[in-house]
């Protein structure tokens, strides 16, 4: 099956900083999804983005879909930015599918 | 809008019991997926549903059964419970290709 892998595994931060969280998958995609889940469980949508660039707020994402990697940049992190982050793929062959399948997630902490 | 419902936030239950997790959709989402996630990983999936018919399973043992009702909501069954199924139990709907998840079932398997 697909390989999603992400980087790096968790990453400390001043509040106020920028990160860039990666995410390498091995073959093409049809749906690509980044989540962030919150200390209590909640897996909360960030973005759809199977290509091109998309931004809401402090948070934009970036996939190219022909190089196989998705990146999500924060921008002046906060401490409630503090979580982990999940991308998420289900690839072309599986057209028509909502099987999710994601990578072990980047936890974030940011520090005030 | 309400979100993806889940029942119960919490169960504690012992091995060999049976459990069953209920789901309701985001009004006019018709596909319903189970995955399950263990301490420090990420999810897997575990079935998705889509107008009460199984479109798709994960790699879970025979143990896991799961249903779609006529309103869309779904239950997730799990017979025999053994201490390994202890685990965060994510209820998503779907409408098109966005997948949005529910608050999660915590079970505890003693």
């Amino acid at each position: 099956g697909i390989q999603v892998e992400q980087s790096p595994p968790d990453l400390i931060l001043q509040e106020g900083a920028n990160s860039t969280l990666r995410c390498n998958f091995s073959d093409s995609v049809n749906n690509l999804q980044w989540f962030h889940q919150n200390p209590w469980g909640q897996l909360i949508n960030l973005f759809y983005i199977p290509s091109g660039t998309k931004q809401n707020g402090r948070l934009s994402a970036t996939t190219v879909a022909t190089e196989r990697y998705s990146l999500l940049y924060i921008s002046s992190s906060q401490t409630t930015d503090s979580g982990v982050y999940f991308c998420a793929v289900v690839p072309y062959s599986g057209a028509g599918s909502y099987q999710l399948t994601f990578g072990k997630g980047t936890k974030l902490s940011v520090i005030p | 809008d309400a979100g993806v419902t889940q029942s119960p936030t919490h169960l504690i239950k012992t091995r060999g019991q049976h459990v069953t997790l209920r789901c309701s959709p985001i009004s006019g989402h018709k596909s319903v997926s189970w995955y399950q996630q263990v301490l420090g990983q990420g999810p897997q999936f575990i079935f998705q549903y889509y107008e009460k018919e199984e479109r798709g399973r994960g790699n879970f043992p025979d143990r896991f059964s799961a249903r779609q009702f006529p309103n869309y909501s779904s239950e997730l069954n799990v017979n025999a419970l053994l201490l390994g199924d202890s685990a965060l139990y994510l209820c998503a709907s779907s409408h098109q290709e966005t997948q949005y998840f529910g608050p999660g079932t915590r079970l505890l398997v003693l």
